[in-house]
């Protein structure tokens, strides 16, 4: 497809549990971005990607977050030993350059509940 | 589905008439600034972005103004079409970081 894409829609977990959310940015797109949203809030950046490079992942809440983007493509975002706290809207965003200045392209996010 | 913005701020405009969206950001080192707007259920998608060294700039049907004096944007859509309702958001970057920080949204609703 011509958009960000984004896995599973819908996670449902429970307390505890490790989950792994996907990202296929447009193809071609040297920048990757996650955000998490929490309902009724804009969205909170995670981490950023240029490629493969991880260069800010200060947004990371606690260790227990972990994001990839190993072949400079699809990046998975995974968190471990899952909290209620971690319920939300994760989204994923790509742009076609590297840095910042530009658009960035969303996908329709997952939506996370932890139970 | 979910909506978005269960409390946020909400604007109603007749169907027709001109939308004016503010937003005040909170660094003044950020030098790059966006508008999204958002759909229940669905990522923001970009509508138009303005950099520092300006203080306005239109597309169509919508124009953003930036005052980097008092730190305040504004997303103004002429003729509002029951289409652009949607919550609104804000977003800036901070010169010589990758974070964009989002402000909290506005509810755009078109009254038919």
């Amino acid at each position: 497809g011509a958009g960000v894409s984004q896995s599973p829609r819908y996670k449902v977990a429970k307390r505890g549990q490790d989950v792994a959310l996907r990202c296929d940015p447009i193809s071609g797109h040297v920048s990757l971005f996650w955000y998490q949203q929490a309902l009724g809030q804009g969205p909170e950046f995670l981490t950023y990607f240029q490629n493969e490079a991880q260069l800010d992942k200060s947004g990371l809440p606690s260790d227990r977050f972990f994001a990839e983007r190993p072949e400079g493509s699809v990046s998975t975002l995974k968190i471990q030993r899952t909290q209620q706290e971690d319920s939300a809207v994760y989204l994923c965003a790509s742009s076609s350059q590297g840095g910042i200045g530009q658009p960035q392209h969303f996908g329709d996010g997952t939506r996370l509940s932890i139970l | 589905g979910e909506s978005v913005g269960l409390h946020l701020p909400t604007l109603s405009v007749q169907e027709g008439d001109n939308s004016i969206i503010n937003c005040a950001y909170s660094n003044s080192a950020s030098d790059y600034f966006i508008w999204y707007k958002q759909e229940s259920g669905k990522g923001p998608q970009f509508i138009i972005d303005i950099r520092s060294n300006m203080d306005k700039r239109q597309g169509q049907r919508v124009t953003v103004l930036l005052n980097k004096t008092v730190k305040h944007l504004s997303l103004q859509i002429a003729a509002t079409q029951p289409g652009d309702s949607a919550v609104y958001f804000c977003a800036e970057n901070v010169k010589g970081t990758y974070k964009y920080i989002f402000g909290t949204g506005t509810r755009l609703k078109v009254l038919a």
